[in-house]
């Protein structure tokens, strides 16, 4: 039973515009969402994070909304660039968990065209 | 950088041998960490470690064994591969942050079973 998912395998933009990528989750006690970067053949790379006691959180032309009531969060790219290009995981976990044993959606991949 | 390093980066191995990947870190992180990539699986956690020799289970354990006897080193090891085992393994450690603890990965290490 997948706790954090991303329905959307693949997402298509052109330059300029914005990107949404979209996560769903269904363990109610999550209250740290994290957004992760990842070029092929390197690791995952840290992107944005928001606590469940916020429902907006900006770092420059990254944007994460929180949602708690419907359980969705989303990640918005403005303007996007070619070199966001990557595949994007969604990652969840509550203070109560393990240590930073975040669950990771399944991953979106984002093609931004010139 | 996390200041993690991965070894071996590359790995080709045969269907039963023993394989040892080492995660090294140089900032005294107390958390670390093992997960695989797949494709259509996103990350998933192997083991885990909170301190020397306390190590603990994570999602995909079976057929994995890890140990940290330094707070530096974290390994993971098959101790006999087999084709499901080819997979992309990330080590990470996990740092406090103002909201919530981030993982922060290294740069993988790509195994093929054959």
């Amino acid at each position: 039973d997948q706790q954090v998912k991303q329905n959307s395998p693949s997402l298509s933009v052109q330059e300029g515009r914005i990107s949404i990528l979209n996560c769903d989750y269904t363990n109610s006690m999550f209250d740290y969402f994290l957004w992760y970067k990842k070029y092929p053949a390197e690791g995952p790379t840290f992107l944005i994070s928001i606590s469940s006691i916020k429902d907006k959180n900006e770092d420059g032309r990254f944007t994460v909304f929180l949602n708690k009531s419907a359980k969705h969060l989303s990640l918005h790219i403005v303007p996007s660039q070619p070199g966001d290009s990557a595949v994007y995981f969604c990652a969840a976990n509550w203070v109560g968990g393990s240590q930073g044993n975040l669950i990771f959606g399944k991953g979106t991949k984002l093609s931004v065209k010139p | 950088d996390a200041g993690i390093t991965q070894s071996p980066r590359h790995k080709v191995t045969e269907t039963g041998t023993p394989v040892t990947l080492r995660c090294h870190q140089t900032e005294n992180h107390r958390y670390m960490y093992w997960y695989r990539q797949d494709p259509g699986h996103g990350l998933r956690l192997i083991h885990y470690s909170y301190g020397v020799k306390d190590t603990d289970k994570g999602e995909v354990s079976d057929g994995y064994s890890v140990s940290r006897s330094k707070t530096e080193d974290f390994l993971l090891t098959l101790e006999s591969a087999t084709s499901s085992q080819t997979s992309v393994y990330f080590c990470a450690i996990s740092a406090q942050g103002a909201d919530g603890n981030t993982i922060y990965f290294g740069e993988g290490s790509w195994l093929t079973v054959v």
